[in-house]
């Protein structure tokens, strides 16, 4: 156990749909990334959050959107679902001893 | 900017043979360098990370890697490998501004291990 806990760790949907995705950091982490892991475009940073606010975008798409709540957990909002959103989502979360991964969500889009 | 290159993309072995993965990096800002292992779906393993202390990093599972400034390279070595080293391996640098340190993943290497 990582210490960075994601959920769910499968969804399948369908195209058009709305699904969000759950991260909680390791305890007193303040800072959350979230990856996308697909086969053509490997492993892709999207978004950073740092104490509730958004440090840093990667290559992020406009259906999708995060936030990070006063108890750090954060959560990575995925609109208008596409076939090529199916993919592995990691969050880790930061310290000063590095990065810590989660064991991601796997979503499917069917 | 920031980059990474895994030289190549599957490496097969013997087991009890030496394991040698190559990265090449760039970076614009001092990086902090790491190799992270990732077994068939699993998550990601942290194996060790450089952030400009001894160049030569030790990390789990017998792994280290090699700073090399002047090469702009970060190779992961092992000398006899095993079994359950067969995964996908990755090469990672963070660089930038204090607060903007994302990540950026070289492509993978997937490492076979044959008996």
């Amino acid at each position: 156990d990582s210490g960075v806990t994601q959920t769910p760790k499968h969804l399948i949907t369908a195209t058009g749909q709305r699904v969000t995705l759950r991260c909680s950091p390791r305890s007193g982490d303040l800072s959350v990334y979230w990856y996308q892991q697909s086969l053509d475009q490997g492993l892709q940073f999207l978004i950073h959050y740092y104490n509730g606010e958004e440090r840093a975008k990667g290559n992020i798409l406009e259906r999708f959107s995060a936030q990070q709540f006063p108890d750090l957990h954060s959560e990575l909002n995925l609109s208008s679902l596409e076939l090529g959103d199916s993919a592995l989502y990691f969050c880790a979360s930061q310290a000063n001893y590095g990065y810590t991964f989660g064991s991601g969500t796997r979503l499917t889009v069917v | 900017a920031q980059s990474v290159t895994q030289l190549d993309s599957h490496v097969s072995v013997s087991e009890g043979t030496p394991v040698l993965l190559r990265c090449n990096y760039s970076s614009s800002y001092s990086p902090s360098l790491f190799w992270y292992v990732q077994h068939p779906n699993k998550g990601l393993q942290l194996l060790l990370k450089y952030t400009s202390a001894a160049t030569l990093v030790k990390g789990i599972n017998g792994f280290e890697a090699e700073f090399k400034k002047s090469e702009t390279s970060f190779h992961l070595t092992k000398p006899s490998a095993h079994m359950s080293d067969a995964a996908e391996y990755f090469c990672v640098v963070s660089a930038g501004d204090t607060g903007r340190r994302a990540l950026t993943f070289g492509s993978g290497t997937r490492l076979q291990v044959q008996p």
